[in-house]
């Protein structure tokens, strides 16, 4: 069974102080690993996909790395407009096409 | 574009009533996709379409059913509705399976 487990939980940092959240996994197989980001109330917003151990890709001061067991959510000089709840979800072959979601790190930024 | 769209954002049942959440994209997406979401917990997958007159359950479809007579419109129906449906529902749109979902802004759902 996939399982995807993200750490931790919840993150409190101020404005500027650099941090990483992790999203650890097990599939026989990754196709794809997903970031979203979730604001109270609203739908995933989706960030990245990375497909293989090695990837990186950036947006803004976010930077998604991938292993053959984790992935990383880097987040650099943060700002409070960054506090939102980070999913994390991967999508293995012959999973019926599905995603397995992480329960998120909810990440709050202090001015 | 307005994406995905979901109504109603929120609603109130009570057990044993029925209702239908519903979703449109206009995106042209071909897959579809229903999720529930509870405190503390990652999204889980209802039902799931891959293109009109396609349907099929993803990890927890029992008390709901859904259809895709469009493209655009994949509604969720709840029969018979119980404390335990109490959640987030979100839909959800790609273009294939391989590519990123985009999701809707959700439905708030308690049943009383």
């Amino acid at each position: 069974e996939d399982q995807v487990t993200q750490s931790p939980e919840a993150l409190r940092l101020q404005e500027g102080e650099s941090s990483s959240l992790n999203c650890s996994y097990t599939v026989s197989g990754l196709r794809g690993l997903f970031w979203y980001r979730q604001d109270p109330g609203k739908g995933p917003e989706f960030l990245f996909t990375l497909y293989s151990a090695g990837e990186e890709k950036e947006k803004e001061r976010l930077k998604a790395t991938l292993t053959k067991k984790e992935s990383f959510l880097h987040i650099t000089a943060p700002k409070p407009e960054d506090s939102a709840t980070y999913l994390c979800a991967v999508q293995a072959p012959g999973s019926a096409r599905q995603l397995t979601f992480g329960s998120g790190t909810q990440l709050t930024v202090l001015p | 574009n307005a994406g995905v769209t979901q109504t109603p954002k929120f609603r109130i049942l009570k057990i044993g009533q029925s209702m239908t959440l519903q979703c449109t994209q206009d995106m042209n997406h071909n897959y579809m996709y229903w999720y529930r979401q509870d405190p503390g917990m990652g999204l889980k997958l209802i039902y799931y379409s891959v293109g009109a007159g396609i349907t099929d359950k993803g990890e927890v479809p029992n008390g709901y059913n859904v259809s895709r007579s469009t493209t655009e419109d994949f509604p969720l129906r709840l029969e018979l509705a119980a404390p335990s449906q109490t959640s987030v529902y979100f839909c959800a749109s790609s273009q294939t399976f391989q590519y990123e979902q985009y999701f809707g802004p959700g439905t708030r759902l308690t049943v009383t």
